[in-house]
């Protein structure tokens, strides 16, 4: 079945700069893949995602890069600010192309 | 966007006894929910596929006889816990694709089994 790693598991950085979570897929039927943002006892919301048949995607701050060749896509934050600190999930849709699997998640901090 | 509702938001049993989580779509019907389980600081963690009319599919190493799955409608996805224990504790989240293919999730149910 599909897996999905993510890199890196905690991330640090000043307010203002930009910050970057990789994923890598294992499926190659994957088709869908969608970041979300979870704050602690809360559910996952989604912040953007991304469908196989384009290779970005841009949302104000936020962009996501997919190389469906190498089998991985990219969350890009520019400008970050003390309220992105949250855990970032990427996710992949599994074989039936329904359900999602996610990658382990980073721990993102934005310090001011 | 489309609302996933869940009930109860948290809940603590004893040891032995059952639980039961339910998940609503409330503004669409789903004829599938997918259920989660999140550990503290880790990922969520797919459990089962729950189908409407038919019977849940779990994933690889979940026990179908202890997390009971029923879809008896395009709209509620119920999972109940059975003979609870300590290590079962965790934060259940469903979730629903609406027709556009994108996910929306529960607020998600706590589980703390004394």
């Amino acid at each position: 079945g599909e897996n999905v790693e993510q890199h890196p598991s905690t991330l640090s950085v000043q307010e203002g700069d930009s910050a970057v979570i990789k994923c890598t897929y294992s499926d190659s039927a994957s088709n869908y893949f969608p970041w979300y943002k979870q704050e602690l006892g809360k559910r996952p919301q989604l912040i953007i995602d991304i469908r196989s048949n384009v290779g970005e995607k841009k949302d104000q701050r936020i962009a996501v890069t997919l190389n469906k060749t190498a089998k991985h896509f990219s969350l890009h934050i520019t400008e970050t600010q003390p309220e992105d600190s949250a855990v970032y999930f990427c996710a992949a849709n599994n074989q039936a192309g329904t359900a999602l699997i996610f990658g382990k998640g980073t721990t993102l901090s934005v310090s001011s | 966007g489309a609302v996933v509702s869940q009930h109860p938001s948290w809940v603590i049993c004893k040891s032995g006894t059952s639980v039961k989580i339910e998940c609503r779509s409330l503004d669409f019907q789903a004829t599938t929910m997918f259920w989660y389980r999140q550990f503290p600081k880790q990922s969520l963690m797919l459990m089962a596929t729950s189908n409407e009319g038919s019977k849940a599919t779990y994933e690889q190493g979940v026990e179908k006889d202890k997390f009971l799955i029923n879809h008896a409608s395009l709209t509620l996805s119920t999972l109940t816990v059975t003979s609870a224990h300590p290590e079962d504790s965790s934060f259940y989240i469903c979730s629903a694709n609406e027709d556009t293919g994108e996910l929306f999730f529960g607020e998600g149910s706590r589980l703390t089994v004394l």
